[in-house]
């Protein structure tokens, strides 16, 4: 167990429908971020939050929202989904604003399907 | 914008022996910091080892070793006595100083074969 809980760990559902994916950093942590990894690929950057504001954003869509709440907890919001939102999405958490001690600590991802 | 490059999608090697893998990045800051990423059949991603760019000496931990070049801005992997469970994708990762998020490459897929 890493300590970065994320729920559900499978979801499916249909094209045009809207899920939320759930992140419980590790205790201590302050920063959290999400990445998205499509079938036998990197992982690509979406969004930062630090101590419940946003830090920084990456190629993240304009269907899909996130936020940091005051228990520090996180959400990912994905909405219009389409075929190719299929993918694993990763939460990861990091004590500081970024990841210069000790590297992120990840969740085991979120398998989302899109039918 | 900082970029990582795994120029090997695949790779095996025998159990017990030695393989290399590559990365390079670019990036035009003098500080940063290099990670690489292993990432089992179970998908989780776990830290293998880090190397802070401002350290001449390699960091190691186990059978990890790495090669940092700064100068050539390549950061390869060394996995020794190789195992079955190091069987996974290896992802290099980089980010500067200062708060940014991981830049990842796309990775390279290594075989352990028995």
């Amino acid at each position: 167990d890493s300590g970065v809980t994320q729920t559900p760990k499978h979801l499916i559902t249909a094209t045009g429908q809207r899920v939320t994916l759930r992140c419980s950093p590790r205790s201590g942590d302050l920063s959290v971020y999400w990445y998205q990894q499509s079938l036998d690929q990197g992982l690509q950057f979406l969004i930062q939050y630090y101590n419940g504001e946003e830090r920084a954003k990456g190629n993240i869509l304009e269907r899909f929202s996130a936020q940091q709440f005051p228990d520090l907890h996180s959400e990912l919001n994905l909405s219009s989904l389409e075929l190719g939102d299929s993918a694993l999405y990763f939460c990861a958490s990091s004590a500081g604003g970024g990841p210069k001690d000790y590297g992120y600590t990840f969740g085991s991802g979120t398998r989302l399907t899109v039918v | 914008a900082q970029t990582v490059t795994q120029s090997q999608p695949e790779m095996s090697v025998q159990e017990a022996e030695t393989v290399t893998l590559s990365c390079t990045y670019d990036t035009s800051e003098s500080n940063y910091y290099l990670f690489w990423y292993k990432q089992p059949p179970s998908r989780q991603m776990i830290l293998v080892i880090r190397q802070e760019a401002y350290k001449q000496q390699n960091a190691t931990e186990n059978r990890f070793s790495v090669n940092f070049q700064k100068a050539a801005k390549s950061f390869s992997l060394k996995i020794s006595d190789s195992q079955l469970g190091d069987t996974a994708m290896y992802f290099c990762a980089f980010t500067l100083l200062g708060n940014t998020p991981l830049v990842f490459g796309k990775g390279t897929r290594l075989s352990v074969i028995a």
